[in-house]
C-alpha cells in the first residue's frame, strides 16, 4: 500500500520567514495530494491540494509543488504568521481523493514572535 | 452548523465493553471516512462509504470493529470487547468530490 514520509517532524522559523514542508510518497499511482492543517484540539482542515496533472499551486501565502517523477510533494508558507502555528500533514490519494486517504506524520510548525 | 458532526464527543469505557459512535455527514455528501488518530500520528484510514455501500476497510479494522452506514446518511462506528489500545481519537470526515471534510473526533479512552 501506499506510504507516506513527512519531514521535519517539527520546525520552528521567525514570524515573517518562511516555511517549507516536505513529503515523498510511494505509490505512482497517487493522483491527488491534500494539504490539512491542524490546531490543537480541533479537526484536520484542508488548506490547499493539487493534482498530478499540475506541478505547482498556489492561494495567497500557500503554495505546493509536486514532483511526480521524483514522488515527492512540499508546501510552502511565505511571510509566516503566529496563527499559522499548528501540526500541517501531508497525504496522498490514488482515486482523486475519493479512496481513503494515506496521511504523514505531521509537521509541527511553530512561528516564533 | 452545516459540518461534519459527531457524538459522542469523549467516551471513557472500561476494557472488554463495547462501544458505539456516530457520524453526521454535510448532507448529500455520498461518501463518508472514518479514521483514527494517535497522539503525535496522522489520521490512519479505517474504511469508508459510498452512500450505503461499505467500499474499502483497511487491514486495522479488525473483527472487532464494524462500521455501518445504513440509509446513506448518518455512520456509526463500533468497537467490541474494547482494549487499551483502542484508545485514540476516531475522526469521520465526509466528501462529495475529492476533498474531505472532517468531524471533530470522538476520543475514546479504554481503561
Amino acid at each position: 500500500g501506499e506510504n507516506v514520509e513527512q519531514h521535519p517532524s517539527t520546525l520552528s522559523v521567525q514570524e515573517g520567514d518562511s516555511a517549507v514542508i516536505k513529503c515523498t510518497y510511494s505509490d505512482s499511482a497517487s493522483n491527488y495530494f491534500p494539504w490539512y492543517k491542524q490546531e490543537l484540539g480541533k479537526r484536520p482542515q484542508l488548506i490547499i491540494d493539487i493534482r498530478s496533472n499540475v506541478g505547482e499551486k498556489k492561494d495567497q501565502r500557500i503554495a505546493v509543488t509536486l514532483n511526480k517523477t521524483a514522488k515527492h510533494f512540499s508546501l510552502h508558507i511565505t511571510e509566516t504568521q503566529p496563527e499559522d502555528s499548528a501540526v500541517y500533514f501531508c497525504a496522498a490519494s490514488t482515486r482523486g481523493g475519493a479512496d481513503g486517504l494515506t496521511f504523514g506524520k505531521g509537521t509541527h510548525l511553530i512561528i516564533q514572535p | 452548523d452545516t459540518g461534519v458532526s459527531q457524538n459522542p464527543r469523549h467516551k471513557i469505557t472500561k476494557r472488554g465493553q463495547n462501544v458505539t459512535f456516530r457520524c453526521d455527514p454535510i448532507s448529500e455528501h455520498n461518501r463518508l471516512y472514518w479514521y483514527r488518530q494517535t497522539l503525535g500520528q496522522g489520521p490512519e484510514f479505517l474504511t469508508y462509504f459510498q452512500n450505503e455501500a461499505q467500499l474499502e476497510k483497511s487491514r486495522l479494522l479488525s473483527d472487532r470493529f464494524s462500521a455501518e452506514r445504513p440509509k446513506g446518511s448518518f455512520s456509526t462506528l463500533e468497537i467490541q470487547r474494547t482494549e487499551q489500545g483502542d484508545s485514540a481519537m476516531y475522526l469521520c470526515a465526509s466528501s462529495f468530490e475529492a476533498t474531505q471534510y472532517f468531524g471533530p473526533g470522538t476520543r475514546l479512552l479504554v481503561l
